[in-house]
Formats: C-alpha cells, structure tokens, sequence
C-alpha cells in the first residue's frame, strides 16, 4: 500500500490564483481530513469527510472548498490564494468514519508559499 | 471545543536522558489521546496513543500517562538516542457529547534535541 499520497509537493502561487492540493489514499479508509500547519501552532483541522459525499468544516475553514466524489481522493481547492494560506498541508486518513479513536494516517505534505 | 496546550515548545536532552512532554485538554469528553512524532519534511506518524479507560501505557522506551481528572497527559522517553530527535505533538479527540466530536485537537509542539 502506499498509504496517503499527496501532489504536489510544493507550490509557489501569486495572490488571487487559484489551486487544487490533491490527496488520495488506498487503505479504503472512510475518514479524511486536511489540516494545515503553522509555526508554533501545531496542526489545525481545515475541513474533513467522513465518507463519500459527504464533508464538513473544521475549526479554519475560510478560504478552502473540498469535495468527496470518491471513497480514495479528498482535494482541497484554494479559490482565491492569499499570502495567509502561506502553510505547509497536510492530508490524513483513518479507517473509523468520524476520526475517532483511531490511528489518523498522515501523508508527506504540500509546502504552499503566496506571494 | 477543545484547547490543547503543550509544554515546553523546546526540550534539549543529552543521548541517555529522559525526555517529558506534557499536554493539558480542555473538553472533559476527551477519550482519546495520541502522540505523534514529526521528522523533518515528513507527515506526523503515530507514535503510541491512550484512552480514557487507562491511566498509562507503555512501548518499549515510550510511555505516556493520562490524569483525567486534572485533564493532563504525557510522553516520557527513557534512554533517548539522537534518532528520537524530532518535533512531538500531542493530540485529543472528543467522544459523543463533546463539541468537537471526532475532530483531532493537537497541542503547539515540541521540538526535542537529543545531543550525541
């Protein structure tokens, strides 16, 4: 299994474009969540599925759309790229559909500079 | 919802030392508790996690302790080796009840050094 795969792994973007981070997994997990993480801030919950079709906001949803056609792919769309999305992104699984008490699979990250 | 604190956001220890790591939650719902472990351009990996139905629990050289009722938990690492070098989170997750149900809360990190 390759686990959680994540592309690209670093994007430069100028304010005001637009960008789809993509994630996928192959561990037929039903949870899958984005995070983003910042210096001293640790990892914040962007937004978050818990099966196909259906998605939720986290606690810093603002700016970001995601969609769940499938039960492997979660992409996180940025409409509109802001300096403050500047953050490294991080997409995870895990098998529980709400999250919950168990093991979350971390992929290797997106590096997002906006200037 | 939850609020996770996390203690010392640095830690420096030389190879062989202890190293302790401690978080406080908030949301008294919290029945879930997981530590991660962040190498250098790397995803959080899971390094060993606890329920509330257990006061502590051990792997190897990790262990990680949870008081409940003052709502803290933490990592200790015995003998620490250069390759424990990493940064540290600590993580909570509300049960059913709880504001913030399924969602993974993490503390700011530490950063810990182990010197050769």
């Amino acid at each position: 299994n390759a686990g959680v795969t994540q592309t690209p792994k670093f994007q430069v973007l100028k304010t005001g474009q637009s960008m789809t981070l993509q994630c996928a997994q192959d561990m037929n997990h039903e949870y899958m969540s984005w995070y983003r993480q910042d210096p001293g801030m640790g990892l914040r919950l962007i937004h978050y599925s818990v099966g196909a079709g259906i998605t939720d906001q986290g606690e810093v949803p603002n700016g970001y759309n995601v969609s769940r056609s499938t039960t492997e792919d979660f992409p996180l769309r940025l409409l509109s790229a802001a300096p403050s999305q500047t953050s490294v992104y991080f997409c995870a699984s895990s098998r529980h559909p709400t999250g919950g008490m168990e093991t979350q699979y971390f992929g290797p990250g997106t590096r997002l500079l906006v200037l | 919802g939850e609020n996770v604190e996390q203690h010392p956001s640095t830690l420096s220890v030389q190879e062989g030392d202890s190293a302790v790591i401690k978080c406080t939650y908030s949301d008294s719902a919290s029945n879930y508790f997981p530590w991660y472990k962040q190498e250098l351009g790397k995803g959080p990996q899971l390094i060993i996690d606890i329920r509330s139905n257990v006061g502590e629990k051990k792997d190897q050289r990790i262990a990680v302790t949870l008081n409940k009722t003052a709502k803290h938990f933490s990592l200790h690492i015995t003998e620490t080796q250069p390759e424990d070098s990493a940064v540290y989170f600590c993580a909570a997750i509300p049960g059913a009840g709880g504001t913030s149900y399924g969602k993974l809360t993490f503390g700011q990190g530490t950063i810990l050094t182990v010197h050769p």
